[in-house]
């Protein structure tokens, strides 16, 4: 299987920062890597498809980048609505997973 | 609108069995591949199962092959997982997503159910 892991597992950042999470697979996965928001008590949100596509209606604040084994998630200046935990799939092939979450904190 | 609405979770005892539905609504769905997604209490998401479109190809996580089955009914716009055999360590929220593709099982998650938790304890 193919491991996710994410860096870091908790991020301190205030509104209007400019955050970064980092995504690394345990093999080559092309661009077949999506972004996921969840916050507490709510279904995963799909923001980012395909390492950097952007899914219809998510900000243009929210960008990916990579390819390979090591992928980006960044948000360009942070909003009160960003505070939540993100994680990274690979969908390069079956059995997908999922990074371990990366959780942003108001600091 | 996409709606996907996951029931029949609940507190069972280690070896017992479950069936848990999701009903879809506001898609063709029969056009798309569906999946299980899990989250244990306080933890990250576990890909759970995969079923085509047409129930041609279905796949599952090591984790449950073998004790769970998925299944979808095209007519009733429904989604199955019947879990067997369960264990401690299948405690958790259970959502049901919609594959973003349709001509196969992709493995991109594009809309979410709301969850139903299963809950494995004596």
């Amino acid at each position: 299987d193919i491991q996710m892991t994410q860096s870091p597992s908790t991020l301190s950042a205030s509104v209007g920062d400019r955050v970064t999470i980092t995504c690394r697979a345990s093999q080559s996965i092309s661009s077949w890597l999506a972004w996921y928001q969840q916050k507490p008590g709510k279904a995963p949100k799909l923001l980012i498809y395909k390492a950097s596509s952007l899914e219809s209606g998510v900000p243009s604040r929210f960008s990916g980048s990579g390819s390979g084994t090591e992928f980006t998630l960044t948000i360009s200046s942070l909003q009160p609505d960003d505070f939540a935990t993100y994680y990274c799939q690979q969908y390069n092939s079956y059995q997908w997973t999922f990074g371990q979450g990366t959780k942003v904190e108001i600091k | 609108e996409v709606q996907l609405v996951e029931s029949g979770g609940g507190l069972v005892k280690p070896g017992g069995s479950l069936r848990l539905s999701c009903a879809a609504s506001g898609f063709t769905f029969s056009s798309y591949s569906m999946n299980w997604v899990r989250q244990a209490p306080g933890k990250g998401l576990e890909w759970v199962s995969s079923i085509s479109s047409s129930s041609s190809y279905i796949y599952y996580a090591d984790s449950v092959k073998g004790r769970f089955t998925i299944s979808r009914d095209n007519a009733k716009n429904s989604l199955y997982l019947q879990m067997n055999s369960l264990r401690a360590e299948d405690t958790a929220v259970y959502y049901c997503a919609r594959d973003s593709y349709t001509a196969m099982v992709g493995g991109l998650f594009d809309y979410w159910g709301q969850g139903t938790l299963v809950t494995v304890s004596s």
